[in-house]
C-alpha cells in the first residue's frame, strides 16, 4: 500500500459525458501526478500540481483539466469523453518539489471504460 | 532528450539473479537513471536510482557502467512475485517529468 488513494477504482460512462477523478496524495506529499496507461500508449504522463500550482504539463488534452485543492488532494476532469479515453488513469504523489528525483508514489488507479 | 533501450521480455527462474540491461547512450552527465516497476495493472512501484556510481537497497542493485551509456538492475534472488514489467527512466534537462517507455516484461518462473 503507498498511501495514495484514487476514488472511484471503476468508472463506466458513455460518450460525449463528463467525469471527475479523484486522488488523495501520501500525508505531507505536496506533490501530485497524473498519468494515463492506455494498451497502445502506454504510461503518459498528463500534468503535475506542487502545493496548488500547476508544475508541468504533458500530454494532456484540452479537454482534460485538473487541479489541487488546499488540503492537497487533486482531481482530474476528463469531458466530452471519446471511446479513446478509455484507460487506466493514475495518480501519484512526492515529497518536496516534484523533481524526477523525488520518488513518485502511485495510487491503485482509476479504470475508465467509455461505451 | 534522452532516450532508454531495454528488451521487450526476459524469463528468469525463481531464486536466481535477475539481470535487467537498460541502454541509455544520449544520457547526458547530470541526468540520474531511475527504475520502476509494475505488476500487473497496478501503480508503478519505485525501485531505484542513481547517477554513475553503483547503489544498492533492499530491492535491488544498479549497476551503471563508467561511460554511463548503459546500466543494469539486479534483483538478487528473483521471486515469483517479481514478475513485472520493469521500466528503465533517464530524466532530462530540468524537466519535472518522468516518461515510460515500453520497459521489459520479467517473469519469473518456479
Amino acid at each position: 500500500d503507498s498511501g495514495v488513494t484514487q476514488t472511484p477504482k471503476h468508472l463506466i460512462t458513455a460518450t460525449g459525458q463528463r467525469v471527475t477523478l479523484r486522488c488523495s496524495p501520501r500525508s505531507g506529499d505536496l506533490s501530485v501526478y497524473w498519468y494515463q496507461q492506455s494498451l497502445d500508449q502506454g504510461l503518459q504522463f498528463l500534468i503535475q500540481y506542487y502545493n496548488g500550482e500547476e508544475r508541468a504539463k504533458g500530454n494532456i488534452l484540452e479537454r482534460f483539466s485538473a487541479q489541487q485543492f488546499p488540503d492537497l488532494h487533486s482531481e482530474l476532469n476528463l469531458s466530452s469523453l471519446e471511446l479513446g479515453d478509455s484507460a487506466l488513469y493514475f495518480c501519484a504523489s512526492s515529497a518536496g518539489t516534484g523533481t524526477p528525483r523525488d520518488t513518485q508514489y502511485f495510487g491503485p488507479g482509476t479504470r475508465l471504460t467509455v461505451l | 532528450d534522452a532516450k532508454t533501450t531495454q528488451p521487450p521480455s526476459m524469463d528468469c527462474a525463481e531464486g536466481r539473479a535477475a539481470n535487467l540491461p537498460c541502454n541509455h547512450s544520449t544520457i547526458s552527465g547530470n541526468e540520474y537513471v531511475y527504475w520502476y516497476r509494475q505488476i500487473h495493472s497496478q501503480g508503478p512501484q519505485y525501485i531505484i536510482h542513481g547517477l554513475k556510481n553503483n547503489e544498492t537497497n533492499e530491492m535491488a542493485s544498479l549497476i551503471i557502467t563508467e561511460d554511463r551509456k548503459s546500466s543494469t538492475l539486479i534483483l538478487p534472488h528473483a521471486t515469483l512475485r517479481d514478475t513485472a514489467v520493469y521500466y528503465c527512466i533517464v530524466e532530462w534537462g530540468s524537466n519535472y517529468k518522468l516518461t515510460f517507455g515500453k520497459g521489459t516484461l520479467l517473469t519469473v518462473n518456479p
